[in-house]
């Protein structure tokens, strides 16, 4: 069955820390990946996605994510994460429908 | 802002009962999605709409039931209300078909409650 794993349900850095959070996803054939994130009392946004191409996607605000098909993985990563980055953050995986991970829940410390 | 309304922002219910949630898309969007998010089954897609007609069929009770109106805006009923029902109901629109989750703009969400 198709599945979109999230390794982390909740992880507490300290600004200026180095961000990634892991994404699996269990899909046969072509599939398209993406990144959300809800900010606090707001709507789900859309962070970056990857339909095919260079695996290496850059999003807004400084994230990036790889894909690496070997690995049925699509880690979300950020150089340097700021207080504004707290958010919970959802993986996703589509081919004719979208299947999320059950997200992971960011909260860095000022 | 998205530009994507949703009503009501919260609903209480009690067990047996229906209602109606209701999505209004950015303007000029066709496609309508409807999505579930509760602590146990995270979030869900439920089903998508585009230009008046059902396009893709995710986890969706046959107790739930969607439509879209020649307007775009879209309703999402649910009946023989459970417990198990209490979530957020997000709504989110995209211009065309798209591949589900593309460039999809989500609303603010309503919150039942079932009691």
């Amino acid at each position: 069955a198709q599945s979109v794993s999230q390794h982390n349900h909740h992880v507490i850095l300290s600004e200026a820390a180095s961000l990634e959070l892991g994404c699996n996803y269990s899909y046969g054939g072509t599939v398209n990946l993406f990144w959300y994130v809800q900010y606090p009392g707001q709507h789900l946004q859309l962070l970056l996605k990857y339909f095919s191409g260079d695996p290496l996607v850059k999003g807004i605000k400084g994230f990036e994510a790889e894909f690496i098909k070997s690995k049925f993985s699509f880690n979300l990563r950020k150089p340097s994460v700021q207080w504004s980055d707290t958010a919970e953050y959802f993986c996703a995986a589509s081919d004719d429908k979208i299947i999320f991970g059950k997200g992971t829940r960011l909260h860095i410390l000022p | 802002d998205s530009g994507v309304t949703q009503t009501p922002k919260h609903l209480i219910t009690a067990t047996g009962q229906r209602v109606t949630l209701r999505c209004s898309p950015r303007s000029g969007d066709l496609s309508v999605y409807w999505y579930q998010q509760s602590l146990d089954q995270g979030l869900q897609f439920l089903i998508q709409y585009y230009n008046g007609e059902e396009r893709a069929k995710g986890n969706i009770l046959e107790r739930f039931s969607a439509q879209q109106f020649p307007d775009l805006h879209s309703e999402l009923n649910l009946s023989s209300l459970e417990l198990g029902d209490s979530a957020l109901y997000f709504c989110a629109s995209s211009v065309g078909l798209a591949v589900p989750g593309g460039e999809q703009y989500f609303g603010p969400g309503t919150r039942l409650t079932v009691t």
